[in-house]
């Protein structure tokens, strides 16, 4: 079955950039998404598309996309921003989510 | 402001069916640029994707979990349903259903990403 490979955890300085990347064989043919979940709430989508921002997302989150990783960056990470992020893309028509890492802001 | 809210039973036995509801509020399931899906994640663990559907009752189902799921819609109530048969404690978690939206790209559509999601409803699966 289809995989995405993120790293379990990340930490970064508090107005650091933060750079959490997602590994699959088919991604260089398929959109990604980022969520952030936060302990105890639902996850929210922070970029689709590989690039996109959907509105209300602050602009320092960013995402990119090279051959088989896409790559969600927090420029001058806050402190709000410690979380779970989970990449998800399509494998034929089946939805895959990577195994999340922990992004603590220290 | 479109809404999702999962209600049913929190505390089902192995081999019982669970059954949820996602009731939508501030928008239609019969949008037909929508799909509706089910999201589950075990306490302390990542995140599961069961299925989607389309109120024109197009379906996707994990291959994991095909065999024991059925995911249902009904417009009149602007509701869709997930049903998880003989359940057993691997299938205790925090379950979320979601919009899930399709973008097109010249005559091809896809599915996309989730937004937004429900709270969220825990099913504890013990005897």
């Amino acid at each position: 079955s289809y995989e995405l490979t993120q790293p379990p955890s990340v930490s970064v300085s508090a107005g650091q950039t933060a750079s959490i990347t997602c590994s699959g064989d088919k991604l260089g043919d398929q959109y990604a998404s980022w969520y952030q979940q936060k302990p105890g709430q639902s996850p929210i989508v922070v970029i689709y598309q590989d690039t996109k921002r959907p509105s209300g997302i602050p602009e320092r989150f960013s995402g990119t996309s090279s051959g088989n990783t896409v790559t969600l960056t927090i420029s001058g990470t806050q402190a709000m921003d410690e979380a779970d992020y989970y990449c998800q893309a399509w494998d034929s028509n089946t939805a895959v989510f990577g195994g999340g890492t922990k992004l603590t802001v220290l | 402001q479109l809404q999702l809210q999962e209600s049913g039973p929190g505390l089902l036995k192995p081999s019982e069916t669970l059954s949820l509801t996602c009731t939508v509020s501030g928008g239609s399931v019969s949008s037909s640029s929508s799909y509706w899906g089910w999201i589950r994640q075990p306490p302390g663990k990542g995140l599961e994707w069961i299925g989607s559907i389309h109120y024109s009752g197009s379906t996707y189902y994990n291959p994991s979990l095909r065999s024991r799921v059925t995911i249902s819609v009904d417009t009149s109530r602007n509701q869709f349903s997930l049903k998880l048969t003989s359940v057993t404690a691997a299938d205790t978690a925090i379950y979320y259903c979601a919009r899930l939206g399709i973008y097109c790209s010249g005559d091809n559509c896809y599915l996309s990403y989730f937004d937004p999601w429900g709270q969220g409803t825990l099913v504890t699966v013990s005897s």
